[in-house]
C-alpha cells in the first residue's frame, strides 16, 4: 500500500516570501492532518480535514497560513508571507475515518522548511 | 487542555541495555495513548498503543502499560539494539471532542554498539 506522499522534501526561502506544500494521503482515507514540528518539539496540529471540510483549525495562524482540500483527496498548505519562526518540518498525516479514538495516523516524511 | 510530558533527552545507551522512556499525561476522560517512532529520514510511525486503563501495548520488543492511577505510559524494552536509534514520541488522543492527537516533545535515543 502506498503511503502518504509529500512534496517538496526540502524548501529554503527568504522571510516574507510565499511557499506551498503538497500532500497526497493514503487512498480512501477520509481524514487528513497537517502538523508543524519545530526543532526540539513535538508535532503540533495545524489543521484537520474530514473529507473536504475543516474539523479543527484552531491552531492555524490564519493571517498567514491557509490550507485546502478541494476534492477531499490531496491537500495544499500555504504560508504567505513566511516568517523566521515558521522554520519547521511540516508533516501531513491521514487516517481512515478519524473519528475513532484509537485509530492510528499514517504520516508522510514531511517537508523541511528553512526561512532565512 | 490535554498535554503530554516526556523525559528529556537525548538518551544514549549501549546495545543490550534496558530502556525506559518516561511519559505522563494530563487529560479529561479516558484518552487513548500511543508511542510513535521517527527513524532517521523517515516519517512518524505508530509503535504501539493502549486504549484503556491497565492495557499493555507491545511491538518489536517494546512495551508500555496504561496506568491511570499515575497518568503514565512509560516505554520499556529489555534489550535495545542499534536499529532502535530514533526519536520516540508519546501521544494521546482524547476520548471526546475533536479527538486530535497531542504529542510530547520527543526523546532522541541513540544506541551505541
Amino acid at each position: 500500500e502506498a503511503g502518504v506522499a509529500q512534496s517538496p522534501r526540502y524548501k529554503i526561502i527568504e522571510k516574507r516570501q510565499s511557499v506551498a506544500f503538497w500532500c497526497n494521503p493514503i487512498s480512501g482515507h477520509a481524514t487528513l492532518y497537517w502538523y508543524q514540528q519545530i526543532l526540539g518539539q513535538g508535532p503540533k496540529l495545524l489543521i484537520q480535514f474530514q473529507n473536504n471540510g475543516v474539523v479543527d483549525d484552531s491552531q492555524l495562524p490564519k493571517d498567514r497560513f491557509s490550507a485546502e482540500r478541494l476534492k477531499g483527496v490531496d491537500s495544499t498548505l500555504k504560508i504567505q508571507p513566511a516568517k523566521l519562526e515558521d522554520s519547521a518540518v511540516y508533516l501531513c498525516a491521514s487516517s481512515l475515518r478519524g473519528a475513532q479514538t484509537n485509530e492510528k495516523l499514517f504520516f508522510g516524511s514531511g517537508t523541511q522548511l528553512s526561512v532565512l | 487542555g490535554d498535554s503530554v510530558t516526556q523525559m528529556e533527552g537525548p538518551v544514549t545507551l549501549s546495545e543490550e541495555a534496558f530502556l525506559t522512556i518516561n511519559c505522563t499525561y494530563t487529560a479529561t476522560g479516558y484518552p487513548s495513548l500511543f508511542w510513535y517512532v521517527q527513524y532517521p529520514g523517515e516519517g512518524l510511525q505508530l509503535l504501539l498503543k493502549a486504549t484503556k486503563a491497565d492495557d499493555k501495548g507491545s511491538n518489536k520488543g517494546f512495551e508500555a502499560t496504561y496506568r491511570k492511577e499515575t497518568t503514565s505510559f512509560h516505554l520499556e524494552k529489555g534489550s535495545v539494539q542499534v536499529s532502535d536509534s530514533a526519536v520516540y514520541f508519546c501521544a494521546l488522543k482524547a476520548s471526546f471532542g475533536n479527538e486530535k492527537l497531542t504529542f510530547g516533545t520527543g526523546t532522541r535515543l541513540t544506541i551505541i554498539p
